[in-house]
């Protein structure tokens, strides 16, 4: 597609269950990044995928939270034991990294409420 | 924490009058970002400065960064309507990391 695609668009669930949101980058977009933004709140950095080096991981909450992305394409993050606490909007983002600075496309978000 | 920190935290303004909001942030960068967010959207880039430039225009926007006082501001002229939106500055540090750290963002009300 022509840009970045996150699903679910919304999800809600139930406090302790786990769950999966989907990233599918602009195609031959090498770096792809996760933030996370609650209501009225500015972007929390979660973690940023290069090419095929190791993921900078160092703004992940907790150890509930991972993140892969395979191939260099898709990216999978995935919270496990849901908490109230996990309910935000989770934006993905990719971008050229050698090329125009750099600037980051975002997908529209997955909006996660956890019951 | 956040890299970033926006002033004011919320405008409100006239159709056709000036919008300035700054930016300011801790550590050496490479370069500096600007981001828009309509409610409820992702957000769409408008405008990048690197630290050796000074000043940069995008339309009716005016980007200024001041290296020494670690500050960019970002001005809309003759603001619209739909210049409505949370807006953001992003910077991207120097050395090994690409990670781009966001601020806490302005959010413009223009009243018609």
């Amino acid at each position: 597609g022509a840009g970045v695609s996150q699903s679910p668009s919304n999800k809600v669930t139930e406090k302790g269950k786990d769950v999966e949101l989907r990233c599918d980058p602009i195609s031959g977009h090498t770096a792809l990044y996760w933030y996370r933004q609650s209501l009225g709140q500015g972007l929390e950095f979660l973690i940023y995928f290069q090419g095929n080096s190791a993921p900078d991981k160092s703004g992940l909450p907790s150890d509930r939270f991972s993140a892969e992305r395979t191939g260099g394409s898709v990216s999978t993050l995935t919270i496990q034991r849901t908490q109230q606490e996990d309910s935000a909007v989770y934006l993905c983002a990719s971008s050229l990294v050698l090329g125009r600075g750099g600037e980051l496309f975002f997908g529209e978000g997955s909006r996660l409420t956890v019951l | 924490s956040q890299q970033g920190e926006e002033d004011p935290q919320a405008l409100s303004i006239q159709e056709g009058e000036n919008a300035t909001m700054n930016c300011s942030y801790k550590t050496s960068i490479n370069n500096l970002q600007w981001y828009r967010q309509n409610s409820g959207r992702g957000l769409v880039h408008l405008i990048l400065i690197r630290s050796n430039e000074r000043e940069k225009h995008s339309g009716r926007l005016r980007v200024t960064l001041d290296t020494s006082k670690k500050s960019s501001s970002l001005l809309i002229t003759a603001s619209r309507a739909a210049d409505t939106a949370s807006y953001f500055c992003a910077t991207r540090r120097g050395g090994a990391t690409n990670k781009l750290i966001f601020g806490t963002g302005t959010l413009l009300a223009v009243q018609p």
